[in-house]
């Protein structure tokens, strides 16, 4: 077991509406990262944090935010739901922003009608 | 072209085969993982190298740097091995634990 956990676990919202998906990465490990995975496809990277601070974006639009909290726990912010959104969610964390081996939770499945 | 291709996209095995996935990237990589992923999601983390040979129980991970070209092998295939099995790359450029993925390989082991 990784230790890292997401909720909610699947998550309906209609187009336009603002939804929060939350990890909680391993203790002690200070970097978070947030994928996209459509259906099919491999994971997008969306951003990264470290130490409560944005460390790398990927092509994602700024309604795509995050934060990081001091306790290893993270939030991923989307306003204005597109129905292109729909998708799993993954965290991963790892202990350094090193090259390093990711723990993965087990994503947050996101429905947008 | 994606920076990353894994083939075969879908593989059948009989329970016992020797399976082969191969990965091939585009980019100068800094490492390159493999990970497996049930249904339902989760994603396990199997092996992360830069260079040579590394074996888990029944997984063999390879890489070749100058030819951009890694495989994970699975010996005596087991149908608890079901799963997609992703390749993913840290480039070397950008952010340090950043992945790339490829779009994964589905494997199913029959009895």
């Amino acid at each position: 077991e990784t230790g890292v956990t997401q909720s909610p676990t699947h998550l309906i919202k209609t187009r336009g509406q603002q939804v929060t998906l939350r990890c909680s990465s391993q203790s002690g490990h200070n970097t978070v990262s947030w994928y996209q995975q459509a259906l099919g496809q491999g994971p997008q990277f969306i951003f990264q944090y470290y130490r409560e601070e944005e460390n790398g974006r990927g092509n994602f639009p700024p309604r795509f935010s995050g934060l990081q909290f001091p306790n290893y726990s993270s939030e991923l912010n989307v306003n204005a739901l597109e129905l292109d959104d729909s998708a799993l969610y993954l965290c991963a964390s790892s202990l350094t922003l090193a090259i390093d081996t990711q723990y993965f939770g087990p994503g947050t499945r996101l429905t947008v009608l | 072209k994606n920076e990353v291709e894994q083939s075969p996209q879908n593989l059948t095995a009989q329970e016992g085969e020797f399976i082969t996935i191969n990965c091939s990237y585009s980019v100068g990589i800094s490492a390159l993982h493999w990970l497996q992923q049930h249904p339902g999601g989760g994603i396990v983390s199997l092996f992360m190298l830069s260079s040579g040979k590394k074996k888990h129980g029944r997984l063999i991970a390879t890489i070749n740097i100058q030819e951009k070209h890694s495989s994970l092998h699975i010996t005596a295939s087991h149908p608890r091995d079901s799963a997609v099995y992703i390749c993913a790359v840290t480039p070397t450029t950008g952010t340090a634990s950043k992945l790339t993925f490829g779009t994964g390989t589905r494997l199913q082991v029959t009895l």
